[in-house]
Formats: structure tokens, C-alpha cells, sequence
């Protein structure tokens, strides 16, 4: 089965500061990873995603993240915070049915508080 | 291009009453899924729907059913409401990828 391990509930850095979120995934094959970031009362917005090839994946809002198989591990960076990314964020790990995204199975979640 | 579309955004029910939440899925998307967010917690997978038929199902009772339309749109059904089923409930689509999700129904079960 597949899980995926958020081990900070709450994070809180000052703005400019840089940022890793982590996580770490439990899954049988290769993974598809993912991670969303969810404002209050919102749904998800994905941030980024990695299928294969460079490990390295960027996405939106200056966000990156690097896969690890050693270590079982996405998790999320950013070199400088701003308030405006104070927010949820879920990691995520799933598959792909017959070329149709499978289901997705989230992290808990970690909230990013932003210090001014 | 509109993408995920849910209604309603907020509901109120009472325990035992049958709920029924709507989902348009982004233009040119035909799988469905739905999600059930518990406040504090991340999502949990509910169900898929493709095709109409019921492709995959999580970890939910049979009072969680739903139903897709041959326009792709979605209906979460939810009977014998308990204080447990108050949540954010999601709705996502895909085609030939990944999931687009809507902003959800938040349902209040008093």
C-alpha cells in the first residue's frame, strides 16, 4: 500500500528565509510525486510534480523539489520565502491506470507560517 | 477555459438527512474523482468514476455512492449523515494526466 510521511505539522520561517518542507513516501513501483499547496478554505493547487528522468523538478512560484529513491524521499524547497506562500502544503504520491491519473494518496500536511 | 467547477460551496445538514454533491469536471477532462478533507488532515480518496462506472473506491462505506453523466459531470451521494462526514469534499479531474481539483463543498453536519 501506499503512504506518504509529512513529519512537520508546523513550520514557521521569517520572510526571505529559505524553505525545505519534507517528505518521504512508501510505494511499491516508481512513484509519481507531487506536492500541493492549499490556502485557507481553498481546494489544491499543484506546485510541481515528478514522473522520471531529472530529479530535480521545478514548479510554480519559484518552488522546487528533489526526488531521492534512496532515501524515499520529495521534499520541497524554496531559497526565499514570501508572505503570500503562508499556506498547507500536501505531499502526494500516486500513479498513472491506463494512462488516466490513479488515485492519489496525501500526506497530513504541513502548515508554513511566514514571519514578517 | 473554466476548470474544476463544485457546487454547492457550503452546506448544512442534519444527522441522518442524504446529501447530494455536483461536479463539473475541467473541459476535456473524463475521469472523475472525489476526495473527503477532514479539517486538519490531507485528503482522502473516495472514489473514481470513468466512463460512468465506478473505476476505483477507497476506504468508504456504501453510503458514500456516486454517479457520472455522459457529459463527464459528477454527483457525490452521501446517506445517513453522521458528525463524522463534516468535511471538505473534493472534487478532481484528469484526462490523459493529472488531476485538476475544484475548490470543494465544504459540508457542515449538525
Amino acid at each position: 500500500a501506499q503512504s506518504v510521511t509529512q513529519p512537520d505539522i508546523h513550520i514557521t520561517v521569517s520572510e526571505g528565509a529559505s524553505l525545505e518542507l519534507r517528505c518521504n513516501y512508501s510505494y511499491g513501483a516508481t512513484p509519481y510525486l507531487f506536492w500541493y499547496v492549499q490556502s485557507p478554505g481553498q481546494g489544491l493547487q499543484l506546485l510541481l510534480k515528478y514522473f522520471s528522468g531529472d530529479t530535480l523538478v521545478q514548479g510554480i512560484k519559484g518552488f522546487e523539489a528533489e526526488f531521492k529513491r534512496s532515501q524515499s524521499s520529495f521534499n520541497l524547497r524554496k531559497p526565499s520565502v514570501h508572505w503570500s506562500d503562508a499556506a498547507e502544503y500536501f505531499c502526494a504520491v500516486g500513479a498513472l491506470n491506463t494512462g488516466t491519473a490513479s488515485k492519489l494518496t496525501f500526506g497530513t500536511g504541513t502548515r508554513l507560517q511566514v514571519t514578517l | 477555459d473554466a476548470g474544476v467547477t463544485q457546487s454547492p460551496t457550503h452546506l448544512i445538514k442534519t444527522r441522518g438527512q442524504q446529501v447530494t454533491l455536483r461536479c463539473s469536471p475541467k473541459s476535456g477532462h473524463d475521469t472523475v474523482s472525489w476526495y473527503q478533507q477532514a479539517l486538519g488532515q490531507g485528503p482522502q480518496f473516495i472514489f473514481q468514476y470513468y466512463e460512468e462506472e465506478e473505476r476505483q473506491r477507497g476506504n468508504f462505506p456504501d453510503r458514500f455512492s456516486g454517479h457520472q453523466f455522459p457529459n463527464y459531470s459528477s454527483e457525490l451521494n452521501v446517506n445517513a449523515l453522521l458528525l463524522g462526514d463534516s468535511a471538505l469534499y473534493l472534487c478532481a479531474s484528469s484526462g490523459q494526466g493529472w488531476d485538476t481539483f475544484g475548490s470543494g463543498t465544504r459540508l457542515t453536519v449538525v
